[in-house]
């Protein structure tokens, strides 16, 4: 089954920190990866995307088909940082959905 | 520009009703998705509408239904309502339904069944 992992439901570093938000994938064929963020009171909005390979914020994420990853990646968080993750593979052949991971809130500490 | 907007923002139904809840997209997109969000359990997949038709609908019992019409405005009814399907309820909106194509979210509607 196709299935979404971000192993961490909580993540709390301090400003300045490295921050890592992992994201595991099991999917047949390959997928388009997606990172999305929601900030407080916010709607829910994309971060990047795998395929442009663009870091946004600061953030960057490599795709590692070998150990199934999608891991986001920041070298010094900020305090705007704070915000629930989502990532996202995409299926998309004709069932062109979504199928997510259940989040994982970051929390960036002064 | 608007965004994709939903209503109402919040609901409050009692069990065995029935919940109409209702989304725009973005002008010009022509896919609407519809997701679930309910507590602890992450985003989960209802329904794919694309020119006007069901594409894909997720793992939802068929008292989950919806329709998208002709100005790509869509709908998603809820019947005999639960407890558990109080969530929130996201709706967003892409251009088309190709690879690679950023989904626009609404704010949600809050469905509270009591």
């Amino acid at each position: 089954a196709q299935r979404v992992t971000q192993p961490e439901k909580l993540l709390s570093v301090f400003k300045g920190a490295p921050v890592e938000l992992k994201c595991n994938y099991s999917y047949s064929g390959s997928p388009e990866l997606f990172w999305y963020v929601q900030y407080s009171r916010q709607r829910l909005q994309l971060l990047l995307r795998h395929i442009s390979r663009e870091s946004i914020k600061g953030f960057t994420a490599d795709l590692n088909k070998g150990e199934t990853s999608f891991h986001l990646k920041k070298p010094f968080a900020q305090e705007e940082d704070s915000a629930m993750y989502y990532c996202a593979p995409l299926n998309a052949g004709n069932n062109r959905k979504l199928i997510w991971g259940l989040g994982t809130s970051l929390a960036v500490n002064p | 520009e608007a965004g994709v907007t939903q209503s109402p923002t919040h609901l409050i139904k009692t069990r065995g009703q029935q919940a109409t809840l209702r989304c725009s997209p973005i002008s010009g997109h022509t896919s609407v998705y519809w997701y679930q969000q309910a507590l602890g359990l992450g985003l989960q997949f209802l329904l794919w509408y694309d020119e006007g038709e069901e594409r894909n609908r997720g793992n939802f019992p068929p008292r989950f239904s919806g329709r998208q019409f002709p100005n790509y405005s869509s709908e998603l009814n809820v019947n005999a309502l639960e407890l558990e399907d109080s969530a929130l309820y996201l709706c967003a909106s892409s251009l088309w339904a190709g690879m690679n194509t950023e989904a626009f979210f609404g704010q949600g509607t809050r469905l509270t069944v009591v």
